[in-house]
């Protein structure tokens, strides 16, 4: 069965530095979300992303943050200069077109130090 | 804004027993809603969804939910638990268009007894 996949599965980076978050959708689907859940909190909305471009953004999503599908099958989430707060599991999400459910990374696990 | 409430941050049931997971949402439009799971050191996992069709939706592993617009409720339950089912449940509301961002509860940790 199709699958979201996301790496790395666990990433600890110093306070200050970028990270990339990488995301392999599932193939035919067209739409991209990244969402992120602090421990203890609700999973959050990030943004989604259609036709090369943000179609929708967060309060959250401010301009540490970034979205790029660099080639045909990659979707990443690059955060400037990492927080404390940054910490979170981050989870990638895609859709087909016309449907209404979205479908699922393992998260990738972010923790600033 | 579209918002969700869980009750019960944590439920514990004993195997055999009905499980009861209560949701509730806040939207201005009528919605599509959502449960998802959330299995240990995995990702979120569709259960079922409504999307205005029929009002009680069959989801994966025995679970339903009953969509009331008058209670403005998704509650989801199964007839018998069963120990493979602890795990941690997401309610979460979407408009009624495909392809949208979803508003997620906190989440409801289910503990299954022997």
């Amino acid at each position: 069965e199709p699958e979201v996949t996301q790496t790395p599965s666990h990433q600890v980076t110093q306070m200050g530095q970028e990270v990339i978050l990488r995301c392999v959708p599932i193939s035919n689907h067209l739409y991209f979300y990244w969402y992120r859940q602090i421990l203890g909190q609700k999973v959050e909305f990030l943004v989604s992303f259609y036709n090369n471009e943000i179609s929708e953004k967060s309060e959250i999503f401010d301009d540490q943050f970034s979205v790029e599908r660099p080639d045909g099958s990659n979707f990443t989430l690059k955060i400037r200069s990492t927080k404390l707060e940054d910490s979170a599991m981050y989870f990638c999400a895609s859709s087909e077109e016309g449907r209404t459910e979205a479908f699922f990374g393992q998260g990738t696990r972010l923790t600033v130090v | 804004a579209q918002s969700v409430t869980q009750l019960g941050s944590h439920v514990s049931v004993s195997e055999g027993a009905l499980v009861l997971l209560r949701c509730n949402y806040s939207s201005s439009v009528p919605p599509y809603l959502f449960w998802y799971v959330q299995y240990p050191n995995q990702g979120l996992q569709l259960l079922l969804k409504y999307t205005s069709a029929a009002t009680l939706v069959k989801g994966i592993n025995g679970f339903e939910a009953e969509f009331k617009k008058s209670e403005t409720s998704f509650h989801l339950t199964k007839p018998s638990a069963h120990m493979s089912d602890a795990a941690e449940y997401f309610c979460a509301v979407s408009p009624p268009q495909g392809a949208q961002k979803l508003v997620f509860g906190q989440g409801t940790r289910l503990t299954i007894n022997p």
